[in-house]
């Protein structure tokens, strides 16, 4: 299993929803990253987690809540979402450390949110 | 100063013909380098690796100077299939912060 699997793959949601986007991967990846993008603009980093721990938040607003309950999955909770945050959410894997080796990065399909 | 640059194009091309994208980076930090290549609608999926050395992969060809903080992609006999974006990515030092560049369009026409 090479694959980064994310669902859902489409989202709508109101502001006053809480919703939860889910990230698996079975490569045995031991680093795990949430990214956001938006229309014709490249991924901006959210997150980044190392050994299922949290070691990159790159300031993002408390609205958006990530989780890494076991080394397979990355979750990220939702709620109070404004309409700017419709985007592209993409998940991530990589097989070192953040940082460590030269290994690529594998990406999931993306959840694609709007928020109405 | 955007930390990775690269020219957003569109760069439109006609099928067969050799085109050429280049990336700068700011930090001197960067420790990894990368060309992805993104579909419409679709996620962004590794093209390959770059190296100091040069690597190249059947019509794709990367390079790396370090000294001048620079990467370039060159793509040969270009096919109608290679129309896509190019993002310039970057690994931050031992962060594991994968900074893209803006991508750059490609549209290679019949």
């Amino acid at each position: 299993d090479t694959e980064v699997t994310q669902t859902p793959k489409h989202l709508v949601m109101g502001m006053t929803n809480k919703k939860s986007l889910k990230c698996e991967q079975h490569m045995g990846h031991r680093a795990m990253y949430w990214y956001k993008q938006k229309a014709k603009k490249p991924p901006e980093l959210m997150f980044v987690y190392s050994y299922e721990k949290l070691s990159i938040n790159e300031s993002v607003p408390s609205r958006f809540s990530p989780e890494c309950p076991n080394s397979s999955l990355l979750n990220l909770h939702l709620h109070a979402l404004q309409p700017e945050d419709s985007a592209l959410y993409l998940c991530a894997s990589s097989q070192d450390s953040p940082g460590q080796g030269a290994g690529g990065y594998t990406f999931g399909s993306g959840t694609r949110l709007t928020v109405v | 100063r955007k930390e990775v640059e690269q020219d957003p194009g569109p760069f439109n091309v006609p099928e067969g013909a050799t085109v050429a994208f280049n990336c700068t980076y700011s930090n001197s930090a960067s420790q990894s380098f990368f060309w992805y290549r993104q579909d419409c609608r679709k996620e962004p999926k590794l093209l390959m690796s770059v190296y100091s050395s040069g690597n190249e992969d059947g019509r794709f060809t990367a390079q790396l100077n370090r000294a001048s903080q620079y990467i370039s992609l060159l793509i040969r006999d270009s096919k109608l299939s290679d129309s896509a974006t190019y993002l310039c990515v970057v690994i931050l030092g031992n962060t594991g912060k994968l900074i893209f560049g803006q991508g750059t369009t490609l549209q290679v026409k019949p």
